[in-house]
């Protein structure tokens, strides 16, 4: 079956230290996307990519960093940079206009 | 650019009771409308959606959506719960303009919790 996989569901890391979260899709999907989501917050916008090799920030893109080295792939790194890391992202990826988003099924990342 | 707004946060009713969440969004242009449900822990998954023709939208669960252009909203309601129903339910919009943004603006989200 065809979907979104979001690995690994739970991450744990220490203070100051690069952690990557890996999102594959097979859905031949152009575009992707990343979300941050907070209790009480809803989701906010990390990047997104409509084409390979090509990808924007979104509403909250400071301390991360993406790359799109191929349609399947979108993985997001969590900087150092980032003041408040610890949170629940979700991958999602669109097929066009008419379609609305596939989600993965979250990685929960905690940084203590 | 888009905004959306979902009234309440919080939506406790009883199994068996008709539950209304609300949803209004802002925008320049038109715009595509969706709801998405997320179960604890859990991805979104899309609910249903409107992008045209009749304004009256169902899900294979009963759960129903109007759009409504002079109050733009996009309310979603179910007549009778079920405690299953109990998730966090988003609304979202995405321009219709033609190009090639697929970006979706989401509303914060309402809590929806069933009880016996």
């Amino acid at each position: 079956d065809g979907g979104i996989t979001q690995s690994p569901k739970y991450l744990f890391r220490k203070e100051g230290q690069n952690v990557t979260l890996s999102c594959e899709q097979n859905l031949n999907h152009d575009a992707m996307y990343w979300y941050r989501q907070d209790p009480g917050q809803g989701l906010r916008l990390i990047y997104y990519s409509q084409i390979v090799n090509d990808f924007q920030k979104g509403d909250i893109a400071e301390g991360y960093s993406v790359s799109r080295e191929k349609k399947e792939s979108f993985p997001l790194t969590v900087t150092s940079a980032q003041k408040n890391p610890t949170a629940f992202y979700l991958c999602a990826s669109s097929r066009g206009f008419n379609y609305g988003y596939t989600f993965g099924s979250g990685t929960r990342l905690t940084v203590v | 650019a888009q905004s959306v707004t979902q009234l309440d946060s919080q939506v406790p009713v009883f199994e068996e009771a008709p539950v209304e969440l609300r949803c209004n969004y802002s925008s320049s242009v038109s715009v595509y409308l969706f709801w998405y449900v997320q179960y604890p822990n859990q991805g979104l998954q899309l609910l249903l959606k409107y992008l045209s023709g009749s304004t009256l939208v169902e899900s294979i669960n009963g759960f129903e959506a109007e759009f409504n252009k002079s109050q733009t909203s996009f309310h979603l309601r179910k007549p009778s719960v079920h405690i299953s129903d109990t998730a966090e339910y988003f609304c979202a919009v995405r321009p219709y303009s033609g190009g090639s943004n697929y970006k979706l603006t989401f509303g914060k989200g309402t809590l929806l919790t069933v009880n016996p």
